[in-house]
This record gives C-alpha cells, structure tokens and sequence, in this order.
C-alpha cells in the first residue's frame, strides 16, 4: 500500500513556464510533508516544506501548496529553467514516527 | 560545512556475503536515517537513530541491522545478501527543531550490486 502517491512518473515544461507536480497521501495522521530533487548519481536535496497547519509556503520560485481535505498536495516551479531537471519526491511525516516518501516525478525542462 | 557523507560509494558483493555501509552525518545533527532505493522507486524506510537509540524500523528482515556511534555516525549491515538487495543506499542526518518539525538532509549513497 502507497501512502504517498505521485501519479505522474513524468512532466515535460518548457522554459520559463511553470511546473505543477502533484502528491496525494491516504494518512491523515501526515502532518508535516517535504519535497526533494535528486539528480543522477546524488543523493535527495531537500527543497521546501509545509507543515499541516499552513495551506501555503513559498520559496523563491519554489511553491508548496497543501489542500489538507483532499490529501493532495502540490509544487509550483515558476519559472521553470533547465537546471529544474531532476526527479522529485514527495515524503510525509506522521508526527513521531518516521518520512514515508512517494515513487518520484521526473520533471524535464526543455529550453 | 560538510554535509552528509557515506562510504563506500560503490561496492560489489556476491549472494551470501555481508556487507557494512557508513554514514556520517552532519555537524551537530543527532538523528541518522537509512533508506533503500530501488530504481524507478522512492526512498524505503529503514532505520533511524537517534542519540544511540534505535527510534524506527521500517519493513524489513532481520538480516538488516544499523548501529550509532557516539560521534552520530552510523553503519548499516546486511548479511546473507540477496541479489534484490542490489540498490542505492541512502543515509539522511536531521535536526529537530522545537516546534517538532524535522528535516532530513540526505548523502550521496552507497550504490550496492549484488551478484
């Protein structure tokens, strides 16, 4: 059973133009949720974080959007620039236990 | 700064064999997690620590064990090494902050192939 699915394995954007990837969760105990990039050979980097209590957090180019009701939450990348390229995952934590991480999105950002 | 470093990088084991994979986590961060990563999948729940302490064990045999040090470095062990132990290994250190909210910084990986 996935608790955090990310549907897309794949999203092609053009440069300059925004990046929406998705997450859903079936937890409702999730309270804090995480998105990171992880290009070839590296490992994750952590990108920007929401805890359930905030349906919104912004960072730079990078926004989170957390829509609790539905269990989905989203990132906006804008504008989106080559450099973007990676695979991202969404993880969620449930308070004192541990990150349970989604399969991935593997965003292309073509120039 | 350092960031969180794990060794070896790469490593090729025959079926049977054991294996120890290192982690040292970042300055002043006590909190190491472990995850298996598949290809094509996200990182998989192992182990954490924390001050010592086993804090976490994900869904996964007996033939995996992991330690902390006092210095917060880690190590992970598997024994009797299957081929579909074949995977990249991650380690991630944290801080948590007063207000709960923890998060992971990960290394590089130890990449593992299992023949």
């Amino acid at each position: 059973d996935q608790q955090v699915k990310q549907n897309s394995p794949s999203l092609s954007v053009q440069e300059g133009r925004i990046s929406i990837l998705n997450c859903d969760y079936t937890n409702s105990m999730f309270d804090y949720f995480l998105w990171y990039k992880k290009y070839p050979a590296e490992g994750p980097t952590f990108l920007i974080s929401i805890s359930s209590i905030k349906d919104k957090n912004e960072d730079g180019r990078f926004t989170v959007f957390l829509n609790k009701s539905a269990k989905h939450l989203s990132l906006h990348i804008v504008p989106s620039q080559p450099g973007d390229s990676a695979v991202y995952f969404c993880a969620a934590r449930d308070y004192g236990q541990n990150f349970v991480f989604g399969p991935g999105t593997r965003l292309s950002v073509l120039p | 700064d350092a960031g969180v470093t794990q060794s070896p990088t790469h490593l090729i084991k025959t079926r049977g064999q054991h294996v120890t994979l290192r982690c040292s986590p970042i300055s002043g961060h006590k909190s190491v997690s472990w995850y298996q990563q598949v290809l094509g999948q996200g990182p998989q729940f192992i182990f954490q620590y924390y001050e010592k302490e086993e804090r976490g064990r994900g869904n996964f045999p007996d033939r995996f064990s992991a330690r902390q040090f006092p210095n917060y470095s880690s190590e992970l062990n598997v024994n009797a090494l299957l081929l579909g132990d074949s995977a990249l290994y991650l380690c991630a250190s944290s801080l948590v902050s007063p207000t709960g909210q923890e998060t992971q910084y990960f290394g590089p990986g130890t990449r593992l192939l299992v023949l």
